[in-house]
């Protein structure tokens, strides 16, 4: 069964903190992950692609390590707008995608 | 944003009916999909299509029907609604060769009566 478990949360932190996610997965054929984000009552987007090597993105850094199976979501200096659940998402390969989401890791950042 | 709407975006309906669900895309991408998230569950696959009348089943298929016979126009069925496929409906898009890269329209809720 392939399965993508995340902590639900929520993570409650103040704002200028620094706070991370991981998300774990079942498979070791995983081919790609990604982070999404999606607001209450929105529709998801992407957040941003996981690499290997691990990946930064201004105040966001992803790191995946095959060994263990898991990916990390790092988000330094926490805004107001950054509260939002973030969704671990893993492609299990096939040229039609078959992607795995996560239920989604809830972030509250508080002023 | 990308151009990826649906329609309705709301709808109540009482079990045994049918309902459709409509996505359109103006960004002529080949693939579309159809999920449904509920409390509890991550997004869940229904159906996804590779290409004009190409379909194919996901995860959570049962009960649902698709069809595409345009590029830019993906329908989903509900041919017999129930009470369990009250959820919110996402459609998603994206490009060849972008696997994960979904960009999602703004979702349809359903409340079957």
């Amino acid at each position: 069964r392939k399965e993508v478990e995340q902590d639900p949360g929520p993570f409650n932190v103040p704002e200028g903190a620094t706070v991370a996610f991981n998300c774990t997965y079942s498979n070791s054929a995983s081919q790609s992950f990604f982070w999404y984000r999606q607001d209450c009552r929105k529709e998801p987007k992407l957040l941003m692609s996981v690499y290997s090597s691990g990946n930064e993105d201004g105040r966001f850094t992803a790191q995946l390590n095959r060994a263990s199976q898991y990916i990390s979501l790092l988000i330094r200096d926490s805004k107001l707008s950054d509260s939002a659940t973030y969704l671990c998402v893993v492609n299990y390969g096939g040229s039609q995608g078959n992607l795995i989401f996560g239920k989604g890791t809830k972030l509250s950042v508080k002023p | 944003d990308a151009g990826i709407t649906q329609s309705p975006r709301h709808k109540v309906t009482e079990t045994g009916t049918p309902v459709t669900l409509r996505c359109h895309q103006t960004e002529n991408h080949r693939y579309m999909y159809w999920y449904r998230q509920d409390p509890g569950h991550g997004l869940r696959l229904i159906h996804y299509s590779y290409g004009v009348k190409d379909t194919d089943k996901g995860e959570v298929s049962d009960g649902y029907s698709v069809s595409r016979s345009k590029t830019e126009d993906f329908l989903l069925t509900l041919e017999s609604a129930t009470s369990s496929q009250t959820s919110v409906y996402f459609c998603a898009i994206r490009e060849a060769g972008r696997t994960g890269e979904l960009f999602f329209g703004e979702g349809s809720r359903l409340t079957v009566l």
